[in-house]
């Protein structure tokens, strides 16, 4: 079945780096956009970043940009979100998606998502 | 990037319709067809329910429609069951292959 499982979460220091994965099956994951987004505890949802089917196209919301980055790999159907210099308001439950339409490059909205990583950002 | 805006609440009857909107300017909802909702129950991902302003993916009850007028976009909850009973998000295209969500509303079924 189509399946996202996600990653590498956990408790981490302000300042530090910390590496997300998401693990993709049951569907031809280099066919598709692939989005982050996070909820904060007892917060809504927010857009973190898409990364194009072919990595080509990446972008961030203004709140992560320049700290984190996105990347894939098709080949072993993996997608990867780097945060760096943490904050505590970085503090979230982060989710992999995927988009609705192949080859677009996130327009379409998400139509699977993980189950999410809890990252803590505490001293 | 501008942020949407949304009621906090909205209720509803078993059976009645419920209407959220969803209200951002001519940079985000105004200005793109690219407008999607999501139903959320605690604890679980996100799902969901319209894509495109108005389209709903395979699987989708057609209870749930979607539509927009100028900068702002609407979900209508159609028949209201008590599984209906959950947050919902709007999320929109804002530029440059940006994207913004809405703060949330929750649905609660009378």
């Amino acid at each position: 079945q189509v399946q996202l499982v996600e990653s590498g979460g956990g408790v981490v220091q302000p300042g530090r780096s910390l590496g997300l994965s998401c693990a993709a099956s049951g569907f031809t994951f280099r066919n598709y956009a692939m989005q982050w987004v996070r909820q904060a505890p007892g917060k809504g949802l927010e857009w973190v970043a898409v990364i194009s089917y072919d990595g080509t196209y990446k972008y961030f919301a203004d709140s992560v940009k320049g700290r984190f980055t996105i990347s894939r790999d098709n080949s072993k159907n993996s997608l990867v979100l780097q945060m760096n210099s943490l904050r505590a308001d970085d503090t979230a439950v982060y989710y992999c998606a995927k988009d609705y339409k192949g080859y677009s490059s996130g327009r379409y909205g998400m139509d699977v998502w993980g189950q999410g990583t809890t990252v803590i950002v505490s001293s | 990037q501008s942020a949407l805006t949304q009621p906090p609440s909205a209720s509803a009857s078993p059976g009645q319709s419920v209407t959220i909107s969803c209200t951002g300017t001519s940079s985000d909802i105004g200005g793109y067809d690219y407008v999607s909702w999501y139903q959320q129950h605690p604890g679980k991902a996100p799902k969901l329910l319209i894509y495109e302003v108005s389209k709903r993916p395979s699987g989708v009850p057609d209870r749930f429609s979607g539509s927009k007028s100028g900068n702002t976009a609407s979900l209508t909850v159609s028949g209201l069951q008590a599984e209906d009973e959950a947050d919902y998000y709007c999320n929109s295209h804002a530029g440059s292959n940006i994207f913004v969500f809405g703060p949330g509303t929750k649905v609660t079924v009378l």
